[in-house]
């Protein structure tokens, strides 16, 4: 089955940049997307990106997707405290009604 | 907005007893998922629907059932609770959308102890 796996921890400085990576089992993902929880709360979509994309940006947000690798990124840049959080990498096989598979989740600890 | 809601937030049951945990969207969407979240497991989804009066199973079904009668309500149910059931259990919708790019929008989940 399909599988998509995240490093569960990363730590860094506020003000720096947080790279937080992804990578998946299923050839055929077409969509992958970043969500990000925050303590106590459910999951917030913050961006997606289709399988023919290369790269998405989006203010502080890029994502990365090298899909020979079948490997993708989040990059934060100016990383700040609100930050801190879980962020869960996705991938949906198509535009049905297919669900989605979460990784595990990364928690992003920001430190001041 | 209301967008999904989950009741109740928080619950605190016995092994063996049994309880159903309700979902509510007001946003029209024709998905609905029941997941649960545990420590370094991530999300794990047990059933989900596609429409009203369909359900299907998920990567971890057993001891769970759901119903869809109603398309705005999603409900999951607990027939006799055990231990390994202590989780907090996240529902979400989704619409089909023209580009598949629909996002699943989230509850703020439920908090489920079984002592």
């Amino acid at each position: 089955g399909e599988d998509v796996e995240q490093s569960l921890f990363l730590s860094v400085r506020e003000g720096d940049s947080s790279v937080i990576n992804c990578t998946y089992t299923d050839s055929s993902s077409t969509y992958l997307y970043w969500y990000k929880q925050e303590p106590g709360a459910g999951l917030q979509l913050l961006t997606y990106i289709f399988s023919n994309m290369d790269m998405k940006q989006d203010q502080r947000l890029t994502v990365l997707l090298n899909k020979k690798d079948k490997h993708l990124s989040l990059r934060i840049a100016d990383t700040q405290t609100g930050d801190s959080a879980i962020y869960f990498c996705a991938e949906k096989e198509d535009s049905g009604n297919t669900p989605l598979v979460f990784g595990k989740g990364t928690r992003l600890s920001v430190i001041a | 907005n209301a967008g999904v809601t989950q009741t109740p937030k928080f619950r605190v049951l016995k092994t063996g007893q049994s309880m159903t945990l309700l979902c509510a969207q007001d946003m029209n969407h024709e998905y609905m998922y029941w997941y649960r979240q545990d420590p370094g497991m991530g999300l794990r989804l047990i059933h989900y629907s596609v429409g009203e009066g369909t359900t299907a199973k998920g990567e971890v079904p057993d001891g769970y059932n759901v119903s869809r009668l109603k398309k705005q309500n999603f409900l999951l149910g607990l027939e006799s609770a055990a231990p390994s059931q202590t989780s907090v259990y996240f529902c979400a919708s989704s619409s089909p959308g023209q580009m598949g790019n629909q996002p699943q929008h989230f509850g703020d989940g439920t908090r489920l102890s079984i002592l």
